[in-house]
């Protein structure tokens, strides 16, 4: 049972639009979410996270908005640049701490487009 | 800066070799963490230690162990590799007061043959 769900394998958009990227999850128990990128034959790297207690944290071009509600949570990258071309990784952790690992969704693949 | 390395970027083994991939990190992180890459499964946790010589199963554990004698290593051993092994492995750490940052190394394209 997928816990954290990207649901689009793949996104394509014109450099200088928006970007949103969006991810559900499923465990109520998640408290904490992150987004990592991933370039080809690179390991990820931490773009930006946010705590259940907010429902927006920004950072330069990178936004995620938290809806605890309906289990969604988004990352919106304003304007798009080629080098944002990448693997993008919705992760949770469910409250321990992130010392017992993060759950990852299966990644969308982001396509910036000139 | 965190530096995670892993021993190997490329490997290939044969079905029936053990096979050690190791990971050093330099920041003193308590928490170290090994995951698989497959395409269209995501990031998968096979284990995680948050102590010396402590280590608990993810989520994939099944044909794998790991050993952590030191803080900065935590390496993960396939004792008897098999082609569904083939994979990416990633290796991760994170310090105990923000464990949820997870800095990860480059990875290991592990091909078993």
């Amino acid at each position: 049972d997928q816990q954290v769900k990207q649901n689009s394998p793949s996104l394509s958009v014109q450099e200088g639009r928006i970007s949103i990227l969006n991810c559900d999850y499923t465990n109520s128990m998640f408290d904490y979410f992150l987004w990592y990128k991933k370039y080809p034959a690179e390991g990820p790297t931490f773009l930006i996270s946010i705590s259940s207690i907010k429902d927006k944290n920004e950072d330069g071009r990178f936004t995620v908005f938290l809806n605890k509600s309906a289990k969604h949570l988004s990352l919106h990258i304003v304007p798009s640049q080629p080098g944002d071309s990448a693997v993008y990784f919705c992760a949770a952790s469910d409250g321990g701490g992130g010392a017992d690992g993060l759950t990852f969704g299966k990644g969308t693949h982001l396509i910036i487009q000139p | 800066d965190v530096k995670v390395t892993q021993s190997s970027r490329y490997l290939v083994k044969r079905t029936g070799e053990k096979v050690f991939l190791e990971c050093v990190q330099d920041m003193d992180h308590e928490n170290m963490f090994w995951y698989r890459q497959d395409p269209g499964l995501g990031l998968r946790l096979i284990y995680f230690s948050y102590d010396v010589k402590m280590k608990e199963k993810g989520d994939i554990p099944e044909g794998y162990s790991v050993s952590r004698e030191k803080k900065e290593r935590f390496s993960l051993i396939l004792e008897s590799a098999s082609t569904n092994q083939t994979s990416m492995y990633l290796c991760a750490s994170s310090a105990s007061g923000a464990a949820d940052t997870q800095y990860f190394g480059p990875g290991t394209r592990l091909t078993v043959l």
